[in-house]
């Protein structure tokens, strides 16, 4: 299976900053991976897919990029409706693997 | 807007079973891969399931493989997961999601508790 990991596992910022959030899978999932995020009680929303591209309806302050095996989100600009859990997923292969997540709060 | 909305989850004992339900509404069901993700109380996303928007093709985590069964009723718009053979390791809210891949659209999930 394919492992992923994501650092920083927490992360502090203030509203207005800019925020960069790493995934790294154990081998190459090309640019199949997606960027969810999670708000306490809330199910998972999803931001980005093939890593670079934008949902539909997601801010343009949040962006995509990477391929392989190394992937980042960023975000500019932080809003308070933009703190929660991240999570990048691969769905190059089966089965399917999340990363642990990035909970960024509010310094 | 897109809707999905879970049900079936409750508490039962190890070695029980249970089937969770999910019905959709306000897109073409049966046009869409859909999928089953989960989440331990107070831990990350896990990916359990798949399916083809016929029905065919389904797939399974490690975890879960030989024990649940994902199935659809295109005809009643809603997705199932069997789930045979519970471990307490099953305890988490179970998601249904939109899309084998990309999930686009999640539901508010239902709680899944294994005690003994």
């Amino acid at each position: 299976d394919i492992q992923m990991t994501q650092s920083p596992s927490t992360l502090s910022a203030s509203v207005g900053d800019t925020v960069i959030i790493t995934c790294r899978s154990s081998q190459s999932v090309s640019y199949w991976l997606a960027w969810y995020l999670q708000k306490p009680g809330k199910a998972p929303k999803l931001l980005i897919y093939r890593a670079s591209s934008l949902e539909n309806g997601v801010p343009s302050r949040f962006s995509g990029s990477g391929s392989g095996t190394e992937f980042t989100l960023t975000v500019t600009s932080l809003q308070p409706d933009d703190f929660g859990t991240y999570y990048c997923q691969q769905y190059d292969t089966y089965p399917y693997t999340f990363g642990p997540g990035t909970k960024l709060d509010i310094k | 807007e897109v809707h999905l909305l879970e049900s079936g989850g409750g508490s039962v004992r190890p070695g029980d079973s249970l089937r969770l339900s999910c019905a959709a509404a306000d897109f073409t069901f049966s046009t869409y891969a859909m999928s089953w993700v989960r989440q331990p109380p107070g831990k990350g996303l896990e990916w359990v399931s798949s399916i083809g928007g016929s029905g065919s093709g389904t797939y399974y985590a490690d975890s879960v493989q030989g024990r649940f069964t994902i199935s659809r009723d295109n005809t009643k718009n809603t997705l199932y997961l069997q789930m045979d053979i519970l471990k307490v390791d099953d305890t988490a809210i179970y998601y249904c999601a939109r899309g084998s891949a990309r999930h686009d659209f999640w539901g508010q999930g239902t709680l899944v508790t294994v005690s003994s």
